[in-house]
């Protein structure tokens, strides 16, 4: 079992519809997580570092839910210009603080 | 102010070969991980050093080895390259190996033939 999971998609959705991309890991003792975006043939870029009080960056939202050891992005109104790969990462600072990151998820915002 | 960098951005290698991969960290960090990330999957952890000692290490074969030098740039190499071996190669710096961000260079694109 991968120690970080993603649904590789893609998902292809209209400008302005609302998409959501779900992330589970394995590992409990897991105690940063983030999500980052990789445009094609890019490096991954920090889109916003997720918390389990949830957090919010304009049309993004971000919710840990510790229990079930899930992550979940949501992008609101998409834009042509948010297509790309979104990367579920975890830290584990047992592991030396090395980055493990899922297999991503493909977004094509179409117009 | 300068963000991480790589050289080469591409590289053609040979099955057999060897190949030496560079990473310039921003100024200021001193720590510096690798990651190989193969088409259409995320990027796995190679090496992590930190204060020029080897902090982390992936599950990788011997092939692959790195060092940093007093300067906090690094160095991958791979030695008796295989196909398989083709890949983008990360280099990620950040201040500290825990709690803080880190940032990606643009990559090395190795094509193995």
């Amino acid at each position: 079992r991968k120690e970080v999971e993603q649904d590789p998609g893609p998902f292809n959705v209209p400008e302005g519809a609302t998409v959501a991309f779900n992330c589970t890991y394995s590992n409990s003792a897991s105690q940063s997580f983030f999500w980052y975006r990789q445009d094609c043939r890019k490096e991954p870029k920090l889109l916003m570092s997720v918390y389990s009080s949830g957090n919010e960056d304009g049309r993004f939202t971000a919710q840990l839910n510790r229990a079930s050891q899930y992550i979940s992005l949501l992008i609101r109104d998409s834009k042509l210009s948010d297509s790309a790969t979104y990367l579920c990462v975890v830290k584990s600072y047992n592991q030396g603080g090395k980055l493990i990151f899922g297999q991503g998820t493909e977004l094509s915002v179409k117009p | 102010d300068a963000g991480v960098t790589q050289s080469p951005t591409h590289l053609i290698k040979t099955r057999g070969q060897q190949v030496t991969l560079r990473c310039s960290p921003i100024s200021g960090h001193k720590s510096v991980s690798w990651y190989q990330q193969v088409l259409g999957q995320g990027p796995q952890f190679i090496f992590q050093y930190y204060e020029k000692e080897e902090r982390g290490r992936g599950n990788f074969p011997d092939r692959f080895s790195a060092r940093q030098f007093p300067n906090y740039s690094s160095e991958l190499n791979v030695n008796a390259l295989l196909l398989g071996d083709s890949a983008l190669y990360l280099c990620a710096s950040s201040s500290h190996t825990e709690n803080t961000e880190a940032f990606f260079g643009q990559g090395t694109r190795l094509t193995v033939v």
